[in-house]
């Protein structure tokens, strides 16, 4: 089925410093993808999609490329704030009607000041 | 625009007691809605989903069960709770029958059971 596979372990970098996730999914179709992000203690927020191949999603200094040669959707940010600590988790949806979304393990992310 | 609310928030229940976790959404129609469970350090897990009233889909077979006697309302139940089944439960709606919409969550309720 369905897939998406996270980088492993959490992510610790110094404020101003470049961010990157690696995401990349497996998928017999042509699945949209999402990243959410999770701060603690609170539920998931959107924070970028892209529906279709070469698609940049982007949202607060955040950007993903939908890679279909790659079959990637790797997160970036060129400069991270202390306010960007938080699980970040890539997902893709199937395109089915019932919209189900494959969820990566997450990712946390510690911005040290 | 659209919300969505889940209650309690957090909750502390014995083993073998009963759970009845409530999320309802507003400001949308036939939504498609989704139960998840996130472990401690973990991912999430889908737990069930519903295209509709009385429709119900189960991802994995376990101690919970899962109705939808409104439109936009959507409940996650246990007769008996077991240890396991602690863990931060999310609800989330999204646009009925479109494959690129993204999932709107809540905000969770954590759930301990001593």
């Amino acid at each position: 089925g369905d897939s998406v596979t996270q980088m492993e372990g959490p992510v610790t970098l110094s404020e101003e410093a470049f961010l990157t996730i690696n995401c990349t999914y497996t998928a017999t179709g042509y699945p949209s993808l999402f990243w959410y992000v999770q701060y603690p203690g609170e539920g998931l927020q959107l924070l970028l999609k892209a529906t279709k191949a070469d698609d940049k999603g982007s949202n607060k200094g955040f950007e993903a490329t939908y890679r279909k040669e790659t079959t990637s959707f790797h997160l970036e940010k060129g400069s991270v704030q202390v306010s960007d600590s938080a699980v970040y988790f890539c997902a893709l949806s199937d395109r089915s009607g019932n919209n189900r979304l494959a969820f990566g393990k997450g990712n946390q992310v510690v911005v040290i000041p | 625009s659209q919300t969505i609310h889940q209650w309690p928030a957090t909750l502390v229940q014995p083993v073998g007691s009963p759970l009845s976790l409530e999320c309802t959404v507003e400001g949308t129609s036939n939504p498609n809605l989704y139960w998840y469970r996130q472990a401690a350090g973990r991912g999430l897990q889908l737990l069930f989903y519903s295209v509709g009233i009385g429709q119900i889909s189960s991802e994995v077979p376990q101690n919970l069960s899962a109705s939808r006697p409104q439109d936009r309302q959507f409940i996650l139940s246990s007769k008996k709770l077991l240890l396991s089944d602690s863990g931060f439960y999310l609800c989330a709606w999204s646009v009925l029958g479109r494959g690129d919409q993204p999932q709107h969550f809540g905000d969770g309720t954590r759930l301990s059971i001593l």
